[in-house]
C-alpha cells in the first residue's frame, strides 16, 4: 500500500490564482480529512469526508472547496489564493472516525 | 473550537532520560491520538487511546487516557536521540479532530 499520497509537494501561488492540491489513500478509508499547519498553532481542521458524497466544514473552511466523488480521493480547492493561506497542508484517512488518523507527507504552500 | 493545552511546548534533555508530556481540555474526548512528527514530514501516529483510564504501551513509550477522559499523557524511557522531534496529542470529539500545539523534544546525546 502506498498510504496516504499528496500532490503536489511544494507550490507557490501569486494572489488570486486558484489551484487543487491532490490527496489519495490506497486502503479503502472513509473518514478523510485536511488540516493546515501554522507554526506555534498545532494541525486545524479544513475540511473532512465520512464517505463518498459527504463532505462538511471543519474549523477553518473560508476559502477552501472539497469534494469527494470516490472513497479514494479527497481533493482540496483553493478558489482565489490569499497570503493568509500560506501553510503546510496534510491529508489524513482513517478506517472510521473512530480508528486512528494516518497522515500524507504535506503540501507545502507559499502565496504571494 | 476546541481548545487542547499541551505540556510543556518544549523539552532539552539528555540521552537516557524519561520524558513526561501532557494534554488537557476543557472537553471529554472519545478517542485520545498521540503523533510524532519530524521536519518536513507529516505527523505518525505513535499511540491510540480509546476508552477512559486506558494505559498502552508502544515500545518505550507509554500512554494513558485520562479517568476524566479531558486529559492523556504520554511517556518516553530511556531517551535516545533518534526521539527528537515534535509530538502532537489529538482528540477526537464528534466528527472531528483537535490537536495539541505540539510539545518539542532535543535530545542531547
Amino acid at each position: 500500500n502506498a498510504g496516504v499520497t499528496q500532490t503536489p509537494k511544494f507550490q507557490v501561488l501569486k494572489t488570486g490564482q486558484s489551484m487543487t492540491l491532490q490527496c489519495a489513500q490506497d486502503m479503502n478509508h472513509e473518514y478523510m480529512s485536511w488540516y493546515r499547519q501554522d507554526p506555534g498553532m498545532g494541525l486545524r481542521l479544513i475540511h473532512y469526508s465520512v464517505g463518498a458524497g459527504i463532505t462538511d466544514q471543519g474549523e477553518v473552511p473560508n476559502g477552501y472547496n472539497v469534494s469527494r466523488s470516490t472513497t479514494e480521493d479527497f481533493p482540496l480547492r483553493l478558489l482565489s489564493a490569499a497570503p493568509s493561506q500560506t501553510s503546510v497542508y496534510f491529508c489524513a484517512s482513517s478506517y472510521t472516525l473512530d480508528y486512528e488518523q494516518y497522515f500524507g507527507p504535506g503540501t507545502r504552500l507559499t502565496v504571494t | 473550537g476546541q481548545q487542547l493545552n499541551q505540556s510543556p511546548q518544549s523539552m532539552f534533555i539528555q540521552e537516557g532520560e524519561d520524558v513526561s508530556m501532557n494534554c488537557t481540555s476543557s472537553s471529554i474526548f472519545n478517542t485520545w491520538l498521540w503523533y510524532k512528527q519530524d521536519p518536513g514530514e507529516g505527523p505518525v501516529l505513535l499511540i491510540a487511546l480509546y476508552k477512559a483510564g486506558e494505559l498502552t504501551s508502544n515500545g518505550r513509550l507509554t500512554a494513558q487516557f485520562g479517568i476524566t477522559r479531558k486529559d492523556s499523557f504520554l511517556n518516553i524511557s530511556a531517551s535516545i536521540p533518534s526521539d527528537v522531534g515534535i509530538y502532537f496529542c489529538a482528540g477526537q470529539l464528534g466528527n472531528q479532530f483537535y490537536f495539541g500545539t505540539g510539545t518539542s523534544l532535543t535530545v542531547i546525546p
